[in-house]
């Protein structure tokens, strides 16, 4: 049974279209995260939600935000997307405190025309 | 800045071998590692974790073990199945990062030859 639900698996928006990627989980963790993985590429963080705390890493581009309005449910908002944009863009949901592991979804593959 | 960082990007063997992926990290602080299976068109899958308390970790058919002395993390895979084909990321967190974030390797494609 998949614990942490992204929606939708594919998406294709056009150049400077806003997109809004979707990710609930049923795992009541209170960390959200957002990556984002090009292809061949490790995961690149690019904030995470604590209870609904948002942390910003340094250079996640303006471009990204994000809104978590319950704990379940988590969204990623790419307000201009440009063509190196495209990517999947992964969730993972954690438990907060040390040592917890951060558990996926099998990501939204975006594609900008 | 810091960095978790693979040695070999792609790690071919034969079905029933044992596998071993290597991971090397350069953040001394780091005490909690984890590896991560990824299956094309999926999101990393949890295989073990381990924290800096410890050397080795068993689960089943898996094997992690920590070297913190030279900053070597490895996986082993025993019995290696055609299943086992994936890319495997190594990661790092530390305690004093209370949410959990991770640095991840750069990654190992692991190859099953029936």
């Amino acid at each position: 049974d998949a614990m942490v639900i992204q929606n939708p698996r594919y998406q294709v928006t056009q150049f400077g279209k806003p997109v809004t990627l979707s990710c609930s989980q049923t795992l009541n963790h209170n960390v959200m995260y957002w990556y984002q993985q090009k292809s061949s590429q490790a995961p690149k963080l690019l904030f995470h939600y604590y209870d609904k705390d948002f942390n910003n890493e340094a250079d996640t581009p303006d471009n990204f935000q994000s809104r978590r309005p319950n704990t379940s449910f988590c969204f990623l908002d790419i307000r201009s997307p440009g063509l190196g944009d495209a990517a999947m863009y992964l969730c993972a949901t954690s438990l907060g405190g040390y040592g917890q592991p951060q558990h996926f979804g099998d990501g939204t593959r975006l594609s900008i025309l | 800045g810091e960095s978790v960082g693979l040695h070999l990007p792609t790690l071919s063997v034969q079905e029933g071998d044992n596998s071993i992926i290597n991971c090397a990290y350069s953040n001394s602080a780091s005490d909690y590692f984890i590896w991560y299976k990824q299956e094309s068109g999926k999101g990393p899958q949890f295989i073990i974790d381990i924290r800096s308390n410890m050397d080795k970790r068993q689960g089943q058919r898996v094997t992690v073990l920590l070297n913190k002395t030279v900053k070597h993390l490895s996986l082993q895979i025993a019995a290696t199945q055609p299943g086992d084909s994936a890319v495997y990321f190594c990661a790092e967190g530390d305690r004093s990062n209370a949410g959990n974030m991770l640095t991840f390797g750069g990654g190992t494609r692991l190859m099953v030859k029936p």
